[in-house]
């Protein structure tokens, strides 16, 4: 049950886009199409902004946006915009049934 | 409206035991898994432990395994874990978290309650 690999921070200036990526293996990432992604800001509940690779919930901004490629998600967020500042954090399920792995989290400044 | 309301958090020494309970509303708590998720203090989200609908499908974190049991009670639509030989590194914000019924993702959270093991 190792962590899903994700980049420590990234930043970037309003109005520009940003891509987090999110690295595992073919038992999780690249087994299936179980990938999520979620906002959290501190003090907060985590919020899920991308289910199954690159599906919004309603009420998710069209800015976030996911994709997958073998073992490795992204996440791609466009039109930065200050209140997007927070950890962002992927998540797959795995081989066994109900189990899920969580990637170590990205902080996203914007700058 | 979906809720989900966690309790039962604390300061527990080393070694000692602390039962956490996730009230659910708002929704059918018996049709849906449920999972317990953990943010220790300056690091990042850890799956717990998850169990389906009819508690016929239970499976946690290898650094729990062993010590913490998770349950529910659907006629009182409660989700719990019992923790046990609690560590100074179980110290952490313990989330419930509702699992969606066709696409593996938490759709909602609870607010969390926070454990803290210490002498």
């Amino acid at each position: 049950q190792s962590a899903l690999t994700q980049p420590a921070s990234v930043s970037g200036s309003p109005g520009q886009s940003i891509t987090i990526s999110c690295t595992g293996t073919n038992n999780d990432v690249g087994g299936h199409n179980y990938v999520s992604w979620y906002q959290h800001h501190p003090g907060k509940a985590p919020k899920v902004l991308i289910y199954a690779v690159s599906n919004r919930p309603s009420g998710v901004s069209n800015r976030f946006s996911g994709s997958k490629s073998g073992n490795t998600a992204s996440l791609t967020i466009s039109g930065l915009q200050a209140e997007d500042e927070a950890d962002y954090y992927c998540s797959s399920s795995t081989s066994s049934s109900t189990s899920v792995v969580f990637g170590g989290g990205t902080k996203l400044t914007v700058l | 409206e979906v809720q989900l309301v966690e309790s039962g958090g604390g300061l527990v020494q080393p070694g000692r035991s602390l039962r956490l309970s996730c009230a659910a509303s708002g929704f059918t708590f018996d049709d849906y898994a449920m999972h317990w998720v953990r943010q220790a203090p300056g690091k990042g989200l850890e799956w717990v432990s998850g169990i389906t609908w009819n508690s016929g499908t239970i499976d946690y974190a290898d650094s729990v395994k062993g010590r913490f049991t998770i349950s529910r009670d659907n006629a009182k639509n409660s989700l719990y874990l019992q923790m046990n030989t609690l560590r100074a590194e179980d110290t952490a914000l313990y989330y419930c978290a509702k699992e969606d019924g066709y696409n593996n993702y938490f759709h909602y959270w609870g607010q969390g309650t926070l454990v803290t093991v210490s002498s």
